[in-house]
């Protein structure tokens, strides 16, 4: 069965520049959700997005942005990276109303120097 | 807000044993549903088990099964004839059914010995 695809899996920064993690959900699933795990860290939810729209927002710092497109697929823009942006940035998407099925990404790594 | 504590932060069982994660959580919310997560040390987040707050009897997924317990707010997680390849971390996440969010609890690292 198809799974949530985020690219890249890898990703080394340094500090103040940019980056753009893409995720792409399920066949079928309309909404996205973000969450970043640091280090030793339970995973944090940044933001969600259904229909292209916010659904709801987390701890997502204001130097970070996101959106969902036409075709389902989301991106996370990340601006003015700190050190302390190096983390696991996972992509889940479900079935709007089914919430309570998120299906994670394998994760991007982000790593800041 | 709510909160999950998982208060064992290690654990350890010996291979083909049965071992059992803890997870409670707080809550003033009538409806919910409770997660376990396995994270394999290559990264990725499994999805093992699901239990509605409002579901009658405690789910079971083949080896996993969830001890809901709603009056003391505990979801904890079972796993029988534990494998070595269960060896990972283990976390507990709560939703509530207003909200998007999943709220993951710190995890327990669970080690299985041969």
């Amino acid at each position: 069965a198809a799974g949530v695809i985020q690219s890249p899996r890898h990703l080394i920064k340094e500090k103040r520049e940019t980056a753009t993690l893409k995720c792409y959900p399920i066949p079928r699933h309309d909404t996205v959700y973000w969450y970043q795990q640091g280090p030793g860290q339970d995973p944090q939810f940044l933001i969600s997005f259904y229909e292209k729209m916010q659904s709801d927002k987390g701890s997502i710092p204001d130097r970070f942005s996101a959106q969902q497109f036409s075709d389902y697929h989301s991106e996370l823009n990340m601006s003015s990276l700190e050190l302390g942006d190096s983390a696991l940035y996972f992509c889940a998407s479900s079935l709007q109303g089914r919430s309570y099925e998120q299906y994670f990404g394998p994760g991007t790594r982000l790593t800041v120097t | 807000a709510q909160k999950i504590t998982q208060t064992q932060p290690g654990m350890f069982v010996q291979e083909k044993e049965a071992v059992t994660l803890d997870c409670t959580y707080d809550t003033s919310d009538p409806s919910y549903g409770l997660f376990w997560y396995k994270q394999p040390s290559s990264g990725e987040m499994i999805f093992l088990i699901y239990q509605g707050s409002y579901d009658q009897q405690n789910a079971t997924e083949g080896r996993y099964s969830l001890n809901f317990q709603k009056a003391r707010k505990s979801a904890n997680l079972v796993i029988s004839a534990s494998q070595l390849g269960d060896s990972a971390m283990y976390f507990c996440a709560f939703k509530g059914a207003g909200s998007y969010q999943l709220t993951f609890g710190k995890g327990t690292k669970l080690s299985v010995i041969p």
